[in-house]
């Protein structure tokens, strides 16, 4: 089955900086990769997702780029504000089975 | 309407208890799933019915029996729990297999 690796589980950074999450994937049959935000006692919610036919994506200060040979994909996020710090999870998916989380990544944006 | 709703938020049973948990959405969704998560941990997924059929079931032990009585709900019967089930049951819903998928708020289950 499908086994994704999240990198960093920490990630501490200045208000204005910019933040990059990586993820790889094990299952080369997965071509649906979103990524959610979850604050502390809330759900994850989805804020993008890239599928393997489109190799970046981009959604006003959030990215997510794709290397399907390589395996893995990224999350960027630019001009980080306070309210950006949450924990982060990617997922990875092929058609007709469920989504299988990463280990998440706790993001602290400090002012 | 476009959320997931679960009920209720909070729930504390005994080992000996009997409950349920639900889940409804009114987003034509045919995909439907339970997952488990425990504090500073993903998402584990439990189950998942598509199109009102268990599509998946990940091994769950048997005092967890998830029901799909439509195309717009979801339970979830909780018999005879361990304190090592308390966690927050997540319910999320997507158009298809293939979509993307959306998360109730969870309901924080307490077993003592």
């Amino acid at each position: 089955g499908e086994n994704v690796e999240q990198h960093p589980s920490t990630l501490s950074v200045q208000e204005g900086d910019s933040a990059v999450i990586k993820c790889t994937y094990s299952d080369s049959a997965s071509n649906y990769f979103p990524w959610y935000k979850q604050e502390l006692g809330k759900r994850p919610q989805l804020i993008i997702d890239i599928r393997s036919n489109v190799g970046e994506k981009k959604d006003q200060r959030i990215a997510v780029t794709l290397n399907k040979t390589a395996k893995h994909f990224s999350l960027h996020i630019t001009e980080t504000q306070p309210e950006d710090s949450a924990v982060y999870f990617c997922a990875a998916r092929q058609a007709g089975t469920a989504l299988i989380f990463g280990k998440g990544t706790t993001l602290s944006v400090s002012s | 309407d476009t959320e997931v709703t679960q009920t209720p938020k909070h729930l504390v049973m005994g080992m000996t208890n009997k409950k349920s948990l639900k889940c409804e959405q009114h987003m034509g969704h045919r995909a439907m799933y339970w997952y488990k998560q425990k504090a500073k941990k993903p998402p584990e997924l439990m189950f998942v019915y598509s199109y009102e059929k268990l599509s998946i079931n990940e091994s769950v032990p048997s005092r967890f029996s998830p029901e799909c009585p439509n195309s717009s709900l979801l339970n979830l019967h909780l018999h005879a729990l361990q304190p090592e089930d308390s966690a927050l049951y997540l319910c999320a819903s997507s158009q298809e297999l293939i979509t993307e998928a959306f998360f109730g708020q969870g309901t924080r289950l307490t077993v003592v």
